[in-house]
């Protein structure tokens, strides 16, 4: 198993650009999720979802949207990029089961900048 | 809200100390309690999942303890070596729609010197 696998790795965008990060996840997990982490920061949720079209907004959901049209990929879209949408964007996934046991795996990330 | 505290930010000890990191946290009701390490430029991986209802997980050198009542968690590493340098998170979950949803506390920066 690949696990959760992201890409870009990098990306430097122009303010007002858009674009996607891609996430995908081989472990047939029904949750996932979309984190960012600004530095020095912990990581905070921006969306999640808990199945194939069904996705809702996290702590910080404004100015990114996203999508879930199959069980593997979480794409999360960023449609006109600000400098404080410059940080490490991590996705994530988990078992379905509601479960104290529920553990979250993490992708490697995609370090954005917006200048 | 759920607020997450990790204390200290940054922490450098000699090689071979043993050394405690503090996770503290505002409401007990949670699920469980996630150590994470993070390298430099790279993902997040679980060290330690610790259920709400046990009081601590061990992993090798690594033992993580958890005070739902008082809010706290530590993670305890024995013998530290060079290979541990790294920021430690905690994250602690409550459940609802988004199964698991995790808050992070803001870490503590771990140099380890040989």
């Amino acid at each position: 198993n690949a696990g959760v696998t992201q890409t870009p790795k990098f990306r430097i965008l122009k303010i007002g650009q858009s674009m996607t990060l891609q996430c995908a996840q081989d472990m047939n997990h029904n949750y996932m999720y979309w984190y960012r982490q600004d530095p020095g920061m912990g990581l905070k949720l921006i969306y999640y979802s808990v199945g194939a079209g069904i996705t809702d907004k996290g702590e910080v959901p404004n100015g990114y949207n996203v999508s879930r049209s199959t069980t593997e990929d979480f794409p999360l879209r960023l449609e006109l990029a600000a400098p404080s949408q410059t940080s490490v964007y991590f996705c994530a996934s988990s078992y379905s089961q509601v479960s104290s046991y529920n553990e979250q795996f993490f992708g490697p990330g995609t370090r954005l900048t917006v200048l | 809200k759920q607020e997450v505290t990790q204390i200290p930010a940054a922490l450098s000890v000699p090689e071979g100390e043993n050394l405690v990191l503090n996770c503290s946290f505002t409401d007990s009701a949670i699920y469980n309690l996630q150590w994470f390490r993070q390298d430099p430029g790279k993902g997040l991986t679980s060290l330690l999942l610790i259920q709400s209802s046990q009081r601590e997980q061990t992993s090798g050198r690594l033992n993580a303890s958890l005070d739902k009542s008082s809010g706290r968690s530590t993670l305890y590493i024995a013998a530290s070596q060079p290979g541990d340098s790294a920021t430690y998170l905690c994250a602690v979950s409550r459940h609802n729609n988004a199964g698991n949803m995790l808050t992070f506390g803001g870490g503590t920066r771990l140099m380890v010197k040989p």
